[in-house]
């Protein structure tokens, strides 16, 4: 069975912290695909980033970089230097080999005070 | 503009009475998705379509029914809704591949007395 676990309900963090949102997923597939979706207050759901189960290396944009690291199933994000506009939920998600099923993890809710 | 549409985007209604949701997407995608969010629970998928006339079940389909007649649009049916499904629901599209990004509508925030 596929599962997502974001262990971190909430977080807050003072601006221009650096901040962690862990996820750790389960899969039994070889083949599978990672995602971080970011849900502001507004509502709506904005894609941040996809992986595939193949390509571990880490990425980086802007202030925001991913550390997939296939022997501990884990997909972790990172904000350097955040901002209050980085306050939101943060969703990790999983996709199986077909990519028709998804998972998501709980959510994050990050609270960056000014 | 590239966008999933969703509506209506807040509905309030009795036990029992059924109702759909409609959701429309304009950018010729194969994939269709249905999701509902929950507080503590995330965001659940309660079912997807491949194409057209090609649909199925996610982890939560108790209580829904989906069709897809056209590309363009799948509509979310509760035909007897009940308050435990009281939730926000997403809508989201995608071309074939597994990888390509997962353009989600506005979500719908539906209340069942």
């Amino acid at each position: 069975a596929q599962k997502v676990t974001q262990a971190q309900t909430e977080i807050s963090v003072v601006e221009k912290e650096d901040v962690t949102l862990d996820c750790v997923y389960e899969t039994r597939d070889t083949t599978y695909y990672l995602f971080w979706y970011k849900q502001p207050p507004s509502g709506e759901l904005v894609f941040l980033i996809r992986r595939n189960s193949f390509d571990e290396q880490n990425e980086i944009s802007g202030r925001y970089s991913w550390n997939f690291q296939k022997s501990t199933s884990s997909f972790n994000f990172t904000i350097t230097a955040s901002q209050v506009v980085d306050s939101a939920v943060y969703f990790c998600a999983l996709s199986e080999l077909t990519g028709n099923q998804f998972y998501f993890g709980t959510g994050t809710s990050l609270t960056v005070i000014p | 503009e590239a966008q999933v549409t969703q509506n209506p985007r807040y509905l309030i209604t009795v036990t029992g009475k059924k109702l759909t949701v409609t959701c429309s997407q304009n950018m010729n995608h194969e994939y269709m998705s249905w999701y509902r969010q929950d507080p503590g629970l995330g965001l659940r998928q309660i079912y997807y379509s491949m194409n057209v006339e090609v649909t199925d079940k996610g982890d939560v389909p108790e209580g829904y029914k989906v069709s897809r007649k056209e590309k363009r649009n799948f509509p979310l049916i509760l035909e007897s809704p009940s308050p435990n499904q009281t939730s926000l629901y997403f809508c989201a599209s995608r071309g074939l591949e597994p990888l390509e990004t997962q353009y989600f509508g506005p979500g719908t925030r539906l209340l069942v007395l």
